[in-house]
């Protein structure tokens, strides 16, 4: 079945410092990968998503770029603020029917200080 | 403002006592899903519906019910035979058109414990 794997946390950075957090992922098909953020006590909110190879997701300085030949799609940032301190989710979807299911990683904590 | 929202917020239970946790949307999305979260583990897909009285079971359906009567509201229930119920629910979202790439949109969650 689907699967995604992501690098264990949790990660810390100081302010300013650059930002990879890796994921890897194991699907039949051509799935629709996403990273989705969860703050303290929050649901998860959609960072950025990318649905064929080659496309690049970006928002808020996040990048990530499907790599379908390293089933890659790894999560980058210049330089990361404290207020990106959260729990960041790799995951990807599958289409059942019309629905679309997702597969989560086990999420990565990122905790940024001055 | 168009949301989804989930309630309670926290929700205590005994042991061997059935409990329904609330999920309501106002974005029109004919799919709704309900995930467990569990520390380490990520999110786990409970049950899901494309269409008012019509759901699949998810990879760990077990111990779970849900309906889905109205278009809005896909209520999940917690049933006794669940063996471990405490965990962190949320409830999601989405538009069908336009295939896998959708985004889901997630309630703010309900904390349940067993007491």
């Amino acid at each position: 079945g689907d699967s995604v794997t992501q690098m264990e946390g949790p990660v810390t950075l100081s302010e300013e410092a650059f930002l990879t957090i890796n994921c890897t992922y194991t699907a039949t098909g051509y799935p629709s990968l996403f990273w989705y953020v969860q703050y303290p006590g929050e649901g998860l909110q959609l960072l950025l998503k990318a649905t064929k190879a080659d496309d690049k997701g970006s928002n808020k300085g996040f990048e990530a770029t499907y790599r379908k030949e390293t089933t890659s799609f790894h999560l980058e940032k210049g330089s990361v603020q404290v207020s990106d301190s959260a729990v960041y989710f790799c995951a990807l979807s599958d289409q059942t029917g019309t629905a679309s299911k997702l597969t989560f990683g086990t999420g990565t904590r990122l905790q940024v200080t001055l | 403002d168009g949301g989804i929202t989930q309630s309670p917020k926290y929700l205590f239970r005994k042991e061997g006592q059935n409990v329904t946790l609330s999920c309501e949307q106002n974005l029109n999305h004919d799919a709704m899903y309900w995930y467990r979260q569990d520390p380490g583990q990520g999110l786990r897909l409970i049950y899901y519906s494309q269409i008012v009285n019509d759901f699949q079971k998810g990879d760990i359906a077990e111990g779970y019910s849900v309906s889905r009567e109205k278009k809005e509201s896909f209520p999940l229930t917690v049933t006794s035979a669940q063996k471990n119920p405490t965990a962190f629910y949320l409830c999601a979202s989405s538009s069908l058109a336009g295939g896998p790439g959708n985004e889901q949109f997630f309630g703010p969650g309900t904390r349940l414990t067993v007491l």
